[in-house]
């Protein structure tokens, strides 16, 4: 089945402990994105990667790093979490079609206490 | 700094209505327009994309495009509940890996 998987899904963690979320896509696609979302503030963009070792910043990618190193993986990086950190975040991939959009995963929810 | 802007709603229609939700967005030289249904809970899921002038028409949904007024919208025929959602419009930005989502209109459809 073609799609995204994001792990964890639910993630507690505390202010200050690095953590990744992985993100990966078997549809061998160019494009990979993270956002986050928040009530009131919609889906924003983090980061996105055009192809692999290429990324680029979207709206809000303070706190955050990404690598891309293989094609498929796409993994959001949080240093050094802080509680505004906490959020509903969501990995997408899109292939170069220009009018085929992102296709998103399941989503993680992260709290940081 | 390109934005795209949706009235949050709620907005409610009666089961078997039309829903129309609506979309202005800032940067004149975009070409593509996206829209996404989230359900509670979920992730955005693609629903239509448009990039001409006009009306495009998939099942019960039409995506309209006006580029002169910067004003795309969706019409949602026949309404279920089970279009009880939040639909979500996007643009892309500088480039095709930056997409810009509004914040969403919610719509309830009422039994």
């Amino acid at each position: 089945e073609a799609q995204v998987t994001q792990n964890p899904r639910y993630l507690i963690t505390v202010t200050g402990k690095k953590l990744t979320v992985t993100c990966s896509q078997n549809m061998n696609h160019e494009y990979m994105s993270w956002y986050r979302q928040d009530p009131g503030l919609g889906l924003r963009q983090i980061y996105y990667s055009m192809n692999v070792e290429v990324t680029d910043k979207g709206d809000v990618p303070e706190g955050y790093k990404v690598s891309r190193k293989e094609k498929r993986n796409f993994p959001l990086i949080l240093e050094s979490p802080s509680p505004n950190q906490t959020s509903l975040y969501f990995c997408a991939s899109s292939p170069r079609q220009e009018n085929y959009g992102y296709t998103f995963g399941s989503g993680t929810r992260l709290t940081v206490v | 700094q390109k934005e795209v802007e949706q009235n949050s709603g709620p907005l409610s229609v009666p089961e078997g209505a039309i829903a129309s939700l609506n979309c202005t967005y800032s940067d004149r030289g975009s070409q593509s327009f996206f829209w996404y249904r989230q359900y509670s809970g979920k992730s955005p899921e693609l629903i239509m994309f448009i990039y001409s002038n006009g009306d495009k028409e998939d099942g019960r949904f039409t995506a309209q495009l006006n580029k002169a007024s910067q004003y795309v919208s969706l019409l949602i025929r026949d309404s279920q509940p089970s279009d009880s959602a939040t639909y979500l419009c996007a643009v892309y930005g500088g480039s095709q890996g930056n997409l810009i989502f509004g914040k969403g209109t919610k719509l309830s459809v009422k039994p």
